[in-house]
């Protein structure tokens, strides 16, 4: 089956810009999670929905960042007035329950260049 | 808070040789644990997780990890490492925090095999 898919795969912006990184989790799962993967670095936590309402959203680095799931299946991801250090690859996963070992499965990513 | 430490940003191993990449954690409860393997320009793909079952655990492409809690580490291993096996490495620690269960990442481990 699809597994989940990011678009676009790459985005190169101006500082100053707004932009939208879009999410296609897999079909049913309900818990979507954002991560960003800075250079050199593993991935951080970013927001987390459980269906449609952010559950947990402490990832978020200030307040230019934005995520919303309105019908509890796609997640869009909105990053206003963007600056260079918001360059980073930002990834999507999905998983099927909540708990501490169920498997979140990821994104290819969305490279963001902000020049 | 839980953390994980990955000793070795980069790695290098002959093509046959014994693959071992390391990862230790912090955590003040028992851990549930991941090893995840990112090639070029694709999404995380889980290799294996601990979830107490067993302290070895056998994952996909021939790697294995070891869960040592008196140590408190989870190293991942391969026998004999394959030109395929070129990638990055993440080892992650499952994170249950009011309500949220989120992974925290190390920094990766890059492998290089060599002909």
């Amino acid at each position: 089956g699809a597994g989940v898919s990011q678009t676009p795969s790459n985005k190169v912006t101006e500082k100053g810009k707004y932009v939208e990184l879009r999410c296609d989790p897999i079909s049913g799962h309900t818990a979507l999670y954002w991560y960003r993967q800075s250079l050199g670095q593993g991935p951080e936590f970013l927001i987390y929905f459980q269906g449609t309402g952010a559950a947990d959203d402490s990832g978020l680095p200030n307040d230019r960042f934005f995520a919303v799931r309105p019908e509890g299946s796609v997640s869009t991801l909105k990053i206003q007035r963007t600056e260079r250090g918001d360059s980073a690859v930002y990834l999507c996963a999905s998983s099927s329950q909540r708990g501490l070992n169920n498997e979140q499965f990821f994104g290819p990513g969305t490279r963001l260049t902000v020049l | 808070a839980q953390s994980v430490t990955q000793l070795g940003s980069h790695v290098s191993v002959s093509e046959g040789a014994l693959v071992l990449l390391r990862c230790n954690y912090s955590s003040s409860v028992p851990p549930y644990l991941f090893w995840y393997v990112q090639y070029p320009n694709q999404g995380l793909q889980l290799l294996l997780k601990y979830t107490s079952a067993a302290t070895l655990v056998k994952g996909i492409n021939g790697f294995e990890a070891e869960f040592k809690k008196s140590e408190t580490s989870f190293h991942l291993t391969k026998p004999s490492a394959h030109m395929s096996d070129a990638a990055e490495y993440f080892c992650a620690v499952s994170e249950r925090t009011s309500g949220t269960y989120k992974y925290i990442f190390g920094t990766g481990t890059r492998l290089k095999v060599l002909a």
